[in-house]
């Protein structure tokens, strides 16, 4: 069974300054997703970025980036030049490549406050 | 493309009565997916329908629970004689086939069981 933890219930940072938020995983598989999903206070949950195992480079989009270290089961991602909207439970969520196991597995999440 | 729709978005029950929930997948979504998420967690996966087969159930889904795709569109989700610990929103995903890792999320139904 795979296992997705986070170990920063709660973080905190100034508008426009960078955060990274932790994730790890757990999984005997070789091929799999990973994700990053934001939930808004109050609403619903969106994807913000996806990666796929069997890719070296790392996935961006926009402001965001990950930092996917295979070898290590890391998954951490970077929001750069903060905005008060980005204010959400982040959590990271794993799903195996293979056809008919299509589950998401999630962490517990983290609640990024954005301060003005 | 109007997005995921749950209704009702709030649901406040008495212990042992039965609720059910229904979710409307983005057209063309063959794929539906039923999560539960309470306080301070991240949704668990429940049950996934590929159009109006139920492939895989999760130990999660206890006899009480029972889910739904009749037609491969919509899909309901009934909870029998509820239970305080049934308290958590219910949150809705759809995919498309050939992309079924994109998974797009509904905004929830919050069941309260008193």
């Amino acid at each position: 069974a795979q296992t997705v933890t986070q170990s920063q219930p709660e973080m905190s940072v100034q508008e426009a300054e960078t955060v990274t938020l932790s994730c790890t995983y757990d999984t005997s598989e070789n091929n799999y997703y990973l994700f990053w999903y934001k939930q808004p206070p109050s609403r619903q949950m969106i994807l913000v970025i996806r990666q796929e195992a069997y890719k070296q480079q790392n996935a961006t989009e926009n402001r965001f980036s990950v930092n996917f270290q295979k070898a290590a089961k890391s998954f951490s991602l970077k929001i750069s030049d903060s905005q008060l909207g980005d204010t959400a439970m982040y959590f990271c969520a794993f799903m195996t490549s293979n056809f008919g196991n299509e589950k998401l597995t999630f962490g517990t999440g983290t609640r990024l406050t954005i301060i003005p | 493309d109007t997005g995921v729709s749950q209704d009702p978005r709030h649901k406040i029950t008495k212990r042992g009565q039965n609720v059910t929930f229904r979710c409307d997948p983005i057209s063309e979504h063959n794929r539906l997916y039923w999560y539960r998420q309470t306080l301070g967690q991240g949704p668990e996966f429940l049950t996934y329908f590929q159009n109006e087969a139920q492939l895989e159930k999760s130990r999660l889904l206890s006899d009480r629970f029972s889910a739904e795709r009749p037609k491969g569109s919509f899909s309901t989700l009934e909870i029998q004689r509820t239970e305080q610990g049934d308290s958590a929103m219910y949150l809705c995903a759809s995919s498309l086939g050939s992309t079924r890792e994109l998974q797009y999320f509904g905004p929830g139904t919050r069941l309260t069981v008193t």
